[in-house]
């Protein structure tokens, strides 16, 4: 069982829609979540960035984590076709660690 | 804009040359800097951990002869694939920590390598 589960998609949706991505862990130890989107070709680019359990609102995403669950969230809202991108999940135990990674949602936005 | 800058972004070498990877942050220290490999619509592989000033730490299975890691300064580490093979073509990525403790990573924006 890989440390950090998220559903590879494609997840399809129509622009405007609500894009709602998850991913969850086994390692309690995890403390500092983040999400990344990465498009074709590209390295991640910081999305998200939450410690601890709680919400996390930034324009149009809101990330959520639930420790007690060992499951986090990233929602798209008013989702548009530049949203097209995959998703990818990360969690440290400590800041400033190394990063275990989810294998990553492929998200399609269409038109 | 980036706070990671990664060179060159695309790379072809000859099998048995050496090439180098560059990662720099920008306008901030990192004491620790990572390299990533990425298969092609899979994640990101963790492959090594780059202290300034001492030894990389190399994950399990990545061979630290093959993969050099340097980290001369605070600001760049870099990666050298020795005696490439067609094999090491992969999309290699690099990232550091900013801000308290480093808690806020930034990915460089990845280097192509081919290997004929």
């Amino acid at each position: 069982q890989k440390e950090v589960e998220q559903d590879p998609g494609p997840l399809s949706v129509p622009e405007g829609a609500i894009v709602s991505l998850n991913c969850t862990y086994s390692n309690s130890a995890f403390q500092y979540f983040m999400w990344y989107r990465q498009y074709s070709r590209k390295g991640p680019e910081l999305l998200m960035y939450t410690y601890s359990s709680g919400n996390k609102e930034d324009g149009r995403f809101t990330a959520q984590v639930d420790k007690s669950s060992k499951y986090i969230s990233l929602f798209i809202r008013d989702s548009q076709p530049s949203d097209s991108a995959t998703y990818l999940c990360a969690m440290s135990t400590a800041a400033g660690n190394k990063l275990t990674f989810g294998g990553g949602t492929r998200v399609l936005v269409k038109p | 804009g980036a706070v990671v800058s990664q060179h060159p972004s695309r790379v072809i070498c000859k099998s048995g040359t050496s090439v180098k990877i560059e990662c720099r942050s920008l306008d901030f220290q990192a004491t620790t800097m990572f390299w990533y490999r990425q298969f092609p619509k899979q994640s990101l592989m963790l492959m090594a951990t780059s202290n300034e000033g001492s030894k990389a730490t190399y994950e399990q299975g990545v061979e630290k002869d093959k993969f050099l890691i340097n980290h001369a300064s605070l600001t760049l580490s870099t990666l050298t694939v020795t005696s490439a093979h067609p094999e090491d073509s992969s999309f290699y990525i690099c990232s550091a920590g900013q801000g308290e403790a480093g808690n806020t990573i930034y990915f460089g924006e990845g280097s192509w390598l081919t290997v004929v």
